[in-house]
């Protein structure tokens, strides 16, 4: 079956950048999504990429896919306190139904 | 406007309680879920809904009990739930199924005693 497979964690000081990596099994996969889930709250849909193309950017965040590694990407530029958070990376499934989710990556930014 | 909304934020319910979760939408969205969500876990489908007919039942057992009464609002029944049915439920929308943007809302904690 379909599969989403992130790093756990990644801890990052204020003012680097961040690199969350995911991989994903389905090669079918049109659409590749990022969301951010703080604390206690629900997930924000951050960004996603079609698959027709290589990279994506929008103001500090950039998501590059590699179709042929089936590899996933998002970069944080100038990463801030406020960008601590699980960071879920998600795929649609083969029937295009629903999302699957990775496992999530928490990202912890220290000051 | 993208805001999915949810009510209540916590709920706490015994065992031989019935309660309902509610979802609203304004976005025109003809798809709507709902997720379950385990702490230090990733969402879970439990069911789908498009134009206002359920679509996907994850296999969720009878004690939740989903409804549609229109295009912007979707329902969770519960009904003799378990403590391990303790989780975030989370309701998502999106224009149709099969892609494109999906927006969640923040989710009703659900405590069972």
């Amino acid at each position: 079956g379909e599969d989403v497979e992130q790093s756990l964690f990644l801890s990052v000081r204020e003012g680097d950048s961040s690199v969350i990596n995911c991989t994903y099994t389905d090669s079918s996969s049109t659409y590749l999504y990022w969301y951010k889930q703080e604390p206690g709250a629900g997930l924000q849909l951050l960004t996603y990429i079609f698959s027709n193309m290589d990279m994506k950017q929008d103001q500090r965040l950039t998501v590059l896919l590699n179709k042929k590694d089936k590899h996933l990407s998002l970069r944080i530029a100038d990463t801030q306190t406020g960008d601590s958070a699980i960071y879920f990376c998600a795929d649609f499934n083969q029937a295009g139904t629903a999302l699957i989710f990775g496992k999530g990556t928490t990202l912890s930014v220290s000051s | 406007d993208t805001e999915v909304t949810q009510t209540p934020k916590h709920l706490v319910m015994g065992m031989t309680n019935k309660k309902s979760l509610k979802c609203e939408q304004h976005m025109g969205h003809r798809a709507m879920y709902w997720y379950k969500q385990k702490a230090k876990k990733p969402p879970e489908l439990m069911f789908v809904y498009s134009y206002e007919k359920l679509s996907i039942n994850e296999s969720v057992p009878s004690r939740f009990s989903p409804e549609c009464p229109n295009s912007s609002l979707l329902n969770l029944h519960l009904h003799a739930l378990q403590p391990e049915d303790s989780a975030l439920y989370l309701c998502a929308s999106s224009q149709e199924t099969g892609g494109g943007e999906q927006y969640f809302g923040p989710g009703t904690r659900l405590t069972v005693t």
